[in-house]
């Protein structure tokens, strides 16, 4: 079974730009979850889909958003770029959100 | 919102010594899990606790789901250079399952 693929792997944009990720989870899993993970503040709840609908939202701005589509895949969208943003965007996605999560590789953003 | 603190941040054993990293919620927890994330890697599921007072094996790894279920511990015993990331607890919170809040991490770092 393929695991959960995560696109780009590596991004670098400047400030003000936006930037959407993409993640593909695990065949039949329907929960999905996005974190970002930073040094000095380790791995943070961005939000939970589940079935198209958001779940579970951690504490970002506004300008952080995703959604998720009927296949399960999901998208998180980061507008108006600040150099604070560049992180490790880590995808998991689970059968059940009580569940062990199974991460993605992540997506590397870089803010200049 | 609901917070979980580990400690210690970071922890450099000689092989074979043990290690341990703690725990703690703010809140009562539905569950806890673990995860290993090697140096660039992503995380791994390692476990999940669900029980009060639960304890479970892996091997040298053993967990512990604190009776109030708002602690945790993990033990390695007899660490190897194969033990050396980080190590992070996740909590869902009761009654918001779906909402995974990780904790710091500890590093671990063998010396052979």
């Amino acid at each position: 079974k393929a695991g959960v693929t995560q696109t780009p792997r590596y991004l670098i944009k400047t400030r003000g730009q936006q930037v959407t990720l993409s993640c593909s989870p695990i065949s039949g899993h329907r929960s999905v979850s996005w974190y970002q993970q930073t040094p000095g503040q380790g791995l943070q709840f961005l939000f939970e889909y589940f079935s198209e609908t958001q779940r579970n939202k951690g504490n970002f701005p506004g300008r952080f958003s995703g959604r998720q589509f009927s296949n399960s895949r999901s998208e998180m969208n980061v507008s108006t770029l600040e150099l604070g943003d560049s992180a490790l965007y880590l995808c998991a996605s689970s059968l059940v959100h009580y569940n062990e999560q199974f991460f993605g590789p992540g997506t590397r953003l870089t803010v200049l | 919102g609901q917070q979980v603190m580990q400690i210690p941040q970071y922890q450099h054993v000689q092989e074979g010594e043990d290690f341990t990293t703690y725990c703690n919620s703010s809140t009562t927890l539905s569950n806890i899990q673990w995860y290993k994330q090697r140096p660039g890697g992503h995380p791994v599921f390692l476990i999940q606790l669900v029980k009060s007072g639960e304890v479970k094996k892996q091997k040298r790894l053993t967990f512990q789901f604190g009776e109030a279920k708002k602690n945790s511990s993990l033990h390695i015993t007899a660490t190897q250079t194969t033990d050396v990331g980080t190590y992070f607890c996740a909590g869902n919170e009761r009654g918001n399952t779906g909402k995974l809040i990780f904790g710091q991490g500890t590093t671990l770092q063998v010396k052979p």
